[in-house]
């Protein structure tokens, strides 16, 4: 059973930049199956589909961030990241990443990370 | 973007009730839409995708139907743990969209 793990700072201050690191076990990166995504979620609000990387290194990114936004793959740890420069308090939420699988008809999201919470705050 | 508006918002029901949620998309998605289930301080949970395939290990009482611009998530026989947000995804065109999400609640 592939399991997601979150990892990174839980405060950042404004306009600087958040890292988030999602280690992957029990199933490999490195697969032409799946786009390994990020989702986040405002305290109390909906979800946000932020982008999603593929072991090839090919990414699609949310326009609405895709200026600030970097999302990358290390198929040798495993992992892959998420890197948000220039945060502002609206960047404040609980980043999930996830598994999205390539099925011949769409790219459901089967497997997520428990989620951190990033607080973006001086 | 393809925008998501998804209904209602909240709703309440009792245990052994069934109840639907729709949402509706602002051009054909061609059935490329999920439902998650979100409890409380959790991640959420794949419950169908395509429009109608039941993920592995999701009780059939939940189930999907659709096409074109709308589409409908059914719950039969309402448990108290069904208690949760529910939100649709498309992924026909990127960014993928997430519904605003249903609260339901178990009376």
């Amino acid at each position: 059973q592939v399991q997601l793990q979150e990892s990174g700072p839980g405060l950042v201050k404004p306009s600087e930049t958040l890292s988030l690191t999602c280690t992957v076990s029990g199933g490999s990166v490195n697969s032409n199956s799946y786009y390994w995504s990020w989702i986040r979620q405002p305290p109390g609000k909906g979800l946000e589909w932020i982008g999603y990387v593929h072991y090839s290194g090919a990414t699609k990114y949310n326009p609405s961030l895709s200026s600030r936004l970097t999302i990358s793959i290390d198929t040798s740890k495993n992992w892959f990241s998420l890197r948000l420069t220039s945060v502002t308090t609206a960047d404040t939420a609980i980043y999930y990443c996830a598994r999205a699988y390539r099925s011949t008809t769409n790219c459901p999201l089967d497997f997520w990370g428990q989620g951190i919470l990033v607080t973006v705050s001086s | 973007a393809i925008q998501m508006t998804q209904s209602p918002s909240s709703l309440s029901a009792s245990v052994g009730d069934r109840v639907t949620i729709t949402c509706r998309a602002s051009q054909d998605i061609r059935n490329d839409l999920s439902w998650y289930q979100q409890r409380p301080g959790r991640a959420p949970k794949l419950l169908i995708y395509a429009a109608s395939i039941l993920q592995s290990g999701v009780t059939p009482r939940f189930s999907g139907s659709g096409s074109d611009t709308t589409y409908t998530l059914t719950i039969s026989r309402l448990q108290p743990e069904d208690s949760a947000t529910y939100y649709c995804l498309q992924d026909y065109d990127y960014p993928s969209i997430f519904g605003q999400g249903t609260k339901l609640e178990i009376k």
